[in-house]
């Protein structure tokens, strides 16, 4: 697509329930990364992906969150069991090549509020 | 480790008047610094990156950001703001120690634009 693309947009859901975030990069984009940004704070890297591969889950703060990306293109995170600290703005973006440039493509984020 | 502080979570200026925008890094590296602005409802967007080849850096609508080894600062100015400038600023660090993507964002900062 044209730009990332993100959904849903917000999302509100009960403690325990699961929740799946979808993230459709730029056409094309070999790197897709996902973020966590809490009320206040700058985002803070959970994982990436080149194509299909997962080469950093060092960030996904823990087993309750899994991402994936089967086909190098669309990615989704989930997260088990929510609990209420895992309200936050979930942000995707995509980069062109595989190298380290630090030039992200962000889309408008996933607000989550877990009641 | 390389961490970036945001000296202020808000500036206030009134339009036509100069902005300024502190940041201060810690890194044993030498650096690559980003500026990122988020507009309300936008994703966030590379206003200009500094990679060493010049210690001042040009960016989009006007924004420049000038490299100061000696103050360890990657500070924001703008000439004269504009309405359209009322945005939440973020200075953002590579983080070598990690991985690709693996960015260091500071907190912050929102910048009003008073008519």
């Amino acid at each position: 697509g044209a730009g990332v693309s993100q959904s849903p947009r917000y999302k509100v859901t009960k403690r325990g329930q699961d929740v799946t975030l979808r993230c459709d990069p730029i056409s094309s984009h070999a790197t897709l990364y996902w973020y966590q940004q809490a009320l206040g704070q700058g985002p803070e890297f959970l994982t990436y992906f080149n194509y299909e591969a997962q080469p950093d889950k060092s960030g996904l703060p823990s087993d309750r969150f899994s991402a994936e990306r089967p086909e190098g293109s669309i990615s989704t995170l989930t997260i088990q069991r929510t609990e209420q600290r895992d309200s936050a703005m979930y942000r995707c973006a995509s980069s062109p090549g595989q190298g380290i440039t630090g030039e992200l493509f962000f889309g408008e984020g996933s607000r989550l509020t877990v009641l | 480790a390389q961490s970036v502080t945001q000296l202020d979570s808000h500036v206030s200026v009134s339009e036509g008047t100069p902005v300024l925008l502190r940041c201060n890094y810690s890194s044993s590296y030498s650096p690559s610094l980003f500026w990122y602005v988020q507009h309300p409802n936008k994703g966030l967007q590379l206003l200009l990156k500094y990679t060493s080849a010049a210690t001042l850096v040009k960016g989009i609508n006007g924004f420049e950001a000038e490299f100061k080894k000696s103050e360890t600062s990657f500070h924001l100015t703008k000439p004269s703001a504009h309405m359209s400038d009322a945005a939440e600023y973020f200075c953002v660090s590579m983080n070598y120690g990690g991985s690709q993507g693996n960015l260091i964002f500071g907190k912050g900062t929102k910048l009003s634009v008073k008519p």
